[in-house]
């Protein structure tokens, strides 16, 4: 079964300060490694897709790295608008033309001013 | 609004009613996904749709939950005789295909249901 393990579960950051945020995972056949920021009450908002080890995304404040194993969103210099949970999903083929997503737990990010 | 689109965004049921949760996908996305959050846990998928055809409901209770997604109109996430339990927000996601690059979901706001 497939298994998504994002680490730490809550992070806690001073406005400027740096840090990674880790997703590890265990899937058969992975066909692409997606991350997505949801806020309070609201559904996920699509950040980016990672498909092969070795491939580098970014975007603004953010970067996301992907390894046979693991995926490491890269925060550098964040801001209080940065605070949000970031979610992990990996995408497998499951048969025929049916691919799934499989969603990890979520890091609870909080970056105060 | 080119977003995926869901309604209602919040639904209160009695234990025993019915609960219809629907779900416009993005313009040219003809694929359709339905996943439940609970607090704590992880997005947990439901059902894959595509126009008039359940692709994947693995993910669906056997019991009390259909869904559909017809040649015209929204996809629709019925459920039926409401638990406790089924208090959730459901969130529905769109792609445009599957296959690289067009696996890529978009997520709607989410409906949140409360059962009483």
């Amino acid at each position: 079964e497939d298994q998504v393990t994002q680490s730490p579960e809550a992070l806690r950051l001073q406005e400027g300060e740096s840090s990674s945020l880790n997703c590890s995972y265990t899937v058969s056949g992975l066909r692409g490694l997606f991350w997505y920021r949801q806020d309070p009450g609201k559904g996920p908002e699509f950040l980016f897709t990672l498909y092969s080890a070795g491939e580098e995304k970014e975007k603004e404040r953010l970067k996301a790295t992907l390894t046979k194993k693991e995926s490491f969103l890269h925060i550098t210099a964040p801001k209080p608008e940065d605070s949000a949970t970031y979610l992990c999903a990996v995408l497998r083929h499951s048969g025929g033309s049916n691919y799934k997503l499989t969603f990890g737990k979520g890091t609870l990010l909080t970056v105060n001013p | 609004n080119a977003g995926v689109m869901q309604n209602p965004r919040h639904l209160v049921r009695r234990r025993g009613q019915e609960a219809r949760l629907r779900c416009s996908p993005m313009k040219g996305h003809s694929h359709v996904y339905w996943y439940r959050q609970l607090p704590e846990e992880g997005l947990k998928f439901m059902v894959y749709l595509q126009k008039e055809n359940i692709i994947d409901e693995s993910g669906m209770p056997k019991e009390r939950f259909s869904a559909e997604f017809p040649k015209e109109g929204p996809s629709i996430l019925r459920i039926q005789q409401v638990v406790r339990g089924d208090s959730a927000a459901y969130f529905c996601a769109s792609s445009r295909g599957q296959g690289y690059s067009y696996n890529e979901q978009f997520f709607g706001p989410g409906t949140r249901l409360t059962v009483l």
